[in-house]
């Protein structure tokens, strides 16, 4: 099976940085997925790493290493827009290719 | 028009009622998912099917029930429903094609409450 660990919650400031943690244990690995789902709506895809290193799309970045079970995903210049829940899910051969979702971590973007 | 639709958006429905709740989608995907998701928790897969003929348990298929009537069509029902099947009802639908690696697309969720 497949036990992926997010932050619950987090708070930052209007135009700051922020980076949201994943840390995930599988057998495997294939893939590490972040979604956006803002309140009462359906995730949308943000980033797909499958390879170690940092992958860049405007303010988002997500970086992956795959030896230490983690991925973050860094947001830039936050704005109000950005309060959602973010969602890390993690693709994994052994589990028929099929991706598994952590709970996801509540940003709240504060002026 | 949206690639991933699900219908009823919302239903309030009582105990021990047969609920279905249809998605279909546009994109030419084989692979579909149901999932629920509950205040403040993560997505919990239902059922999924890689294909028409195929079709696999989630996590939580206890009291559910799925047909993939078509490629671009997969019904999930509920038997018999209960009060703590009140939750958001996701469809998905992916593709291994692609540079994204299975990516999955969501329909707009439908709002069941059981009373």
């Amino acid at each position: 099976g497949q036990n992926i660990d997010q932050p619950t919650e987090m708070t930052a400031t209007e135009g700051a940085i922020v980076q949201i943690n994943c840390t995930y244990q599988t057998s495997g690995f294939n893939g590490l997925f972040w979604y956006q789902q803002h309140a009462g709506e359906a995730p949308t895809f943000l980033s797909y790493n499958v390879l170690d290193g940092l992958e860049e799309k405007g303010r988002f970045s997500s970086f992956l290493s795959r030896s230490k079970g983690y991925s973050y995903l860094l947001l830039k210049e936050l704005q109000m827009k950005d309060s959602a829940s973010y969602l890390c899910a993690v693709r994994d051969n052994t589990n028929a290719g099929k991706s598994t979702f952590g709970d996801g971590t509540t940003l709240t973007v504060k002026p | 028009d949206a690639d991933v639709t699900q219908t009823p958006r919302n239903r309030i429905t009582k105990t021990g009622k047969r609920i279905m709740l249809e998605c279909s989608q546009t994109k030419g995907h084989d692979r579909m998912y149901w999932y629920r998701q509950d205040p403040g928790l993560g997505l919990r897969l239902i059922y999924y099917s890689f294909d028409v003929k195929d079709i696999n348990k989630g996590e939580i298929s206890d009291g559910y029930s799925v047909s993939r009537q078509a490629q671009a069509k997969f019904s999930l029902s509920l038997e018999s429903a209960i009060p703590n099947q009140t939750a958001l009802y996701f469809c998905a639908t992916s593709d291994l094609r692609g540079q994204g690696g299975d990516t999955q697309y969501f329909g707009p969720g439908t709002r069941l409450t059981v009373l």
